[in-house]
């Protein structure tokens, strides 16, 4: 069964660096998203993407934050300058179609370590 | 706003026993759509349930099921007949007409064998 695949597993890298996330997801798949999770906090929405755009985000998806598709399989979240409080678990997810009811499928996510 | 709300950061069941996980949420939508998700030990969250908000009747897979009691806000999760590969983290969400899913913060689930 098709998955969505996220590399690296484990991210550690020096506050002030860029760090860029990558995701792969599953092939058919037309909309593509990020969330992230702190240790213990809910997991929440950063951006949504469809058609090399971004069409949703939340006010955690600011200047910092980009995100891209760059050869049509991966999908990346870059982060510029990282800061302590950007430490969480990362999560990419793929969906055929838009809407609501419509499932997302994860990917196992990527924890990011800032130091 | 829309919340979600888990109560119960861990719960633990005894195999082949009967559990229910809680969910509450916070919402002006008539029109709105409620989940939930498993996530295993270092594994990608997989969907497990859901619930339209307009129909009446409670959703079922095979031995998960769901009470929804819309007045109450309240989304419900109970798993019949636990297995030990039903040891994970239960994530209830909410999404409606946006894109963007509202989760809570999780309810670790123990499997006793």
């Amino acid at each position: 069964e098709p998955e969505v695949t996220q590399t690296p597993s484990h991210q550690v890298t020096q506050m002030g660096q860029e760090v860029i996330l990558r995701c792969v997801p599953i092939s058919n798949h037309l909309y593509f998203y990020w969330y992230r999770q702190i240790l213990g906090q809910k997991v929440e929405f950063l951006v949504s993407f469809y058609n090399n755009e971004i069409s949703e985000k939340s006010e955690i998806f600011d200047d910092q934050f980009s995100v891209e598709r760059p050869d049509g399989s991966n999908f990346t979240l870059k982060i510029r300058s990282t800061k302590l409080e950007d430490s969480a678990m990362y999560f990419c997810a793929s969906s055929l179609r838009q809407g609501a009811y419509n499932e997302q499928f994860f990917g196992p996510g990527t924890r990011l370590t800032v130091l | 706003a829309q919340t979600v709300t888990q109560s119960q950061p861990e719960m633990s069941v005894q195999e082949a026993e009967t559990v229910t996980l809680s969910c509450t949420y916070d919402t002006s939508e008539s029109d709105y759509y409620l989940f939930w998700y498993k996530q295993p030990p270092s594994r990608q969250m997989i969907l497990v349930i859901r619930q339209e908000a307009y129909k009446q009747q409670n959703a079922t897979e095979n031995r998960f099921s769901v009470n929804f009691q819309k007045a109450a806000k309240s989304f419900s999760l109970k798993i019949s007949d636990s297995q030990l590969g039903d040891a994970a983290m239960y994530f209830c969400a909410y999404r409606s007409g946006g894109i963007q899913f509202y989760f809570g913060t999780g309810t670790s689930l123990t499997v006793i064998p």
